[in-house]
Formats: structure tokens, sequence, C-alpha cells
């Protein structure tokens, strides 16, 4: 089993749609959580942290749901400018390195 | 703000050859980095380190070496270019093992 899945998409979305993505880990001793954006072929960027409550950072909420273990993010009025990869990253703090990168999920937001 | 810097930013190298890929970041993290990206794959870990003097293998290391002499610099090393490594490169650091990590733009090799 994956350390980190997700749904590679492409989810196909008009401008101004809602769309939420979510991300599986396997390891329930995960301890850090973080949403990563990539532009074709760029580096990955810090899209936000994860945190145990939840928490909105402008159009983009992340959620953590610990039982069901899964990440998930919600991006609301989505614009053209959002159209990229959004990774999923989890980390295991307990061990010396244990960062693991989900694949991404593809999303295109078209006019 | 420098953050990660990777140099060279694209290089072409023939089967057999050597060569170094440069990776310093000026945040003073103690976790670097280098992974690979290929189309369909997502990214893979090479090799990692927690500290000067400290390096370790990730999921990828064949033809590969590492060293961290500074907190600073963390080149990688590849010993006889494949066609196989043909691949996008990115070095990243962060402070600390629950901290998000910091990317470098990237080195796009080919090997022919």
């Amino acid at each position: 089993r994956k350390e980190v899945e997700q749904d590679p998409g492409p989810f196909n979305v008009p401008e101004g749609a809602t769309v939420a993505f979510n991300c599986t880990y396997s390891n329930s001793a995960s301890q850090s959580f973080f949403w990563y954006r990539q532009d074709c072929r760029k580096e990955p960027k810090l899209l936000m942290s994860v945190y145990s409550s939840g928490n909105e950072d402008g159009r983009f909420t992340a959620q953590l749901n610990r039982a069901s273990q899964y990440i998930s993010l919600l991006i609301r009025d989505s614009k053209l400018s959002d159209s990229a990869t959004y990774l999923c990253v989890v980390a295991d703090t307990l061990s010396g390195y244990a960062l693991n990168f989900g694949k991404g999920t593809s999303l295109l937001v078209t006019p | 703000n420098a953050g990660v810097t990777q140099t060279p930013k694209f290089q072409v190298l023939k089967t057999g050859q050597s060569m170094t890929l440069q990776c310093a970041q000026d945040m003073n993290h103690e976790y670097m980095s280098w992974y690979r990206q290929d189309p369909g794959m997502g990214l893979r870990l090479i090799h990692y380190s927690v500290g000067a003097g400290i390096t370790d293998q990730g999921e990828v290391p064949n033809g590969y070496n590492v060293s961290r002499s500074t907190t600073e610099d963390f080149p990688l090393r590849l010993l006889s270019a494949a066609p196989s490594q043909t691949s996008v490169y990115f070095c990243a650091s962060r402070e600390q093992s629950n901290q998000p990590q910091h990317f470098g733009d990237g080195t796009r090799l080919s090997i022919l």
C-alpha cells in the first residue's frame, strides 16, 4: 500500500466552481500535513499547512481527519490561475526523514 | 531572498560522464534532500541529510552520491551518467522534520 494516495484526476472545472481533493495516508503516526502546488515542470511550492482543527487561507480550506486518515483541500471560486497539480505531503516526525509525497492531483480550470 | 539555489538549471551529458548538481540554501536549515521527478512518477527521494556530516539513502539512491560538509551545501554527484537518469532534479530544505520544505527551481538533466 502506498504511503500517500491521491486521485490523479484530471479534474476539469469551470471558472467559479468549487472543487475538492482528498488525500489518504497509511501511517497513523503521521504528524504534519501539507498541500503543495506544482505548475508544469516547475518546483513544488507550499500552498498551506494542514492543522488538526482545519484552516483556511482565502479561497482555500484544508481539513484533516485523523480517524479516517485523510486530508482534504477545498478550492472555492476557482480561477484560471488555479490550474496546476496539487501535491499532498505527509510527515512522520517520529522517523529519521519520512516526508511522503503523493503523486498529485491535476486541476484544470476552464473559461 | 535566495532560499534554495540549484545550479545548473539545464545540462546535457553523454552516457558515462560524471557531474555534480549543486544545491545551496541560506536559511540555516538542517534537513536537505534531493528528489527526481519523472512523468507519471511523482517526486522520488534520492538522498537526504539531517545535518552537516550526516547523509542517508532515499528511495532511489543507485548511481548517485551526496555529501554534506556544511549546513549550506548539499551537492549531488552522478558517478557515470545513464539515460535512465534523464529527469528533473529538485533540491529541498526544511528547518525541522515537522516543517514544510522549500524547493529549488530544479535542474533539467538529459543524458544522451
